[in-house]
């Protein structure tokens, strides 16, 4: 069984929808983390959680919301989706901070599509 | 602030050897990351730098120069199966905690 995973896989979605993915990791990683990526930029930063009362943004966390419900689940929400916000999106893990430590582990993605 | 440069696309021949260079600038490095992804998967590890000189990984080596802002992803004997983005991502020092910030990856076509 995969070790961090993510529903849906697939969504098309309207403008004006509200749109939550999931994530869930049984890894045992206190970190969590939202990425989206587009074509030749990368992955972009969302939003992260060290622990479950702790929630920051990222680079680009403008239009998106989290929840850490548990230490093994870490939702994105969009609220009112809109087309630009088509992208692949991949929740990511990590264990404590410091050195090689500092690898993520991601989920398979979830490639959403708003018409 | 943080800057990380690698070229958007490469292209090689099977059996070749191809050098992905990565350039950063950024207050506070703690490490550097290459990652590969293949087209709509999920990035895996492939290496791990902290301090200057070579790590050499079965045909894959990753070099790191502090000084310079610079590393390279070396892929030897290359097969088919690594044509991928390949995502280089430093680890920068903040005082919440490290994060890793992803450069814009290369892709590298591996012709026959």
């Amino acid at each position: 069984d995969a070790d961090v995973t993510q529903t849906p896989r697939n969504r098309i979605t309207k403008t004006g929808k509200r749109i939550m993915l999931e994530c869930s990791q049984t890894k045992g990683h206190d970190r969590m983390y939202w990425y989206r990526q587009d074509p030749g930029l990368g992955l972009r930063l969302i939003y992260y959680s060290f622990d479950v009362k702790d929630i920051n943004k990222g680079e680009i966390s403008d239009g998106y919301s989290v929840s850490r419900q548990a230490q093994a689940k870490f939702s994105l929400s969009l609220e009112s989706a809109i087309p630009n916000q088509t992208a692949l999106y991949f929740c990511a893990t990590s264990d404590l901070s410091g050195g090689r430590h500092n690898e993520q582990f991601f989920g398979p993605g979830t490639r959403l599509t708003v018409l | 602030g943080q800057n990380i440069d690698q070229p958007t696309e490469m292209t090689a021949t099977e059996g070749a050897i191809v050098q992905i260079n990565c350039t950063y600038q950024t207050s506070g490095f703690n490490g550097l990351f290459w990652y590969q992804q293949h087209a709509g998967e999920a990035p895996t590890f492939l290496s791990y730098n902290v301090l200057d000189g070579l790590e050499e990984k079965g045909r894959f080596s990753s070099f790191l120069s502090r000084s310079k802002g610079y590393s390279y992803l070396l892929l030897k004997e290359l097969q088919m199966k690594d044509s991928a983005s390949y995502l280089c991502a430093v680890i920068m020092i903040k005082a919440a905690g490290n994060k890793l910030t992803f450069g814009g990856g290369t892709r590298v076509l591996v012709k026959p």
